[in-house]
């Protein structure tokens, strides 16, 4: 089975701009999540979807957005970047979204950085 | 709201000995605790997990402690290896909703 795939891995974007990322979950999977992921503040949740739909939010301004399609790929777009945006970005999956019957199984994520 | 905490930034220790990572939470309603290791430029993979219901769990030299009364969890790793020099991220979740700490580096000297 392939694993989570997110592209691009790197990309350089300037204050202003928009930043749209990808991530393809692993085959059968129905749950994506994505997580952000800087220095001292750990891998902090933006959102989660399941069969197309938002089911959890973290606290992250509105800038920050996603959706995900049919065949569970998931993108998620940030607009208006902040310097304070540049970070990794992790997208998991995992089969049911219910944690309690496995774990995430995580992408390798795609590093942003804001000029 | 950081609801799942991790204060020790980084960990030394032998090769052998014992490594004890720790984690508190703050909401009484997590049900479910994980810990995932992270090496540099690949994502999280899962190590280990344990149930509310339960307070130990064991995998090989990975063992996690749940405290409930003290939402204190932590991860014990016996003997040490080199190969485990990582970053442990302890996590908590409440059905789909999973919050992750701020991660220990851990370093196993040779």
């Amino acid at each position: 089975k392939a694993g989570v795939t997110q592209t691009p891995r790197y990309l350089i974007k300037t204050r202003g701009q928009q930043v749209t990322l990808s991530c393809s979950p692993i085959s059968g999977h129905r749950s994506v999540s994505w997580y952000q992921q800087t220095p001292g503040q750990g891998l902090q949740f933006l959102f989660e979807y399941f069969s197309e739909t938002q089911r959890n939010k973290g606290n992250f301004p509105g800038r920050f957005s996603g959706r995900q399609f049919s065949n569970s790929r998931s993108e998620m777009n940030v607009s208006t970047l902040e310097l304070g945006d540049s970070a990794l970005y992790l997208c998991a999956s995992s089969e049911s979204g219910t944690p309690n019957t496995g774990e995430l199984f995580f992408g390798e994520g795609s590093r942003l950085t804001v000029l | 709201d950081q609801q799942v905490k991790q204060n020790s930034p980084s960990l030394s220790v032998q090769e052998g000995r014992i490594s004890i990572l720790n984690c508190d939470y703050t909401n009484s309603m997590f049900d479910y605790f994980l810990w995932y290791k992270k090496y540099p430029a690949e994502g999280p993979t899962f190590l280990i997990s344990i149930s509310s219901i339960k307070d130990k769990n064991e995998d090989g030299r990975f063992t996690v402690f749940l405290n409930k009364s003290a939402k204190h969890l932590s991860l014990h790793i016996v003997p040490s290896q080199p190969g485990d020099s990582a970053v442990y991220f302890c996590a908590a979740s409440i059905r789909a909703d999973m919050r992750f700490g701020a991660g220990t580096r851990l370093t196993v000297k040779p």
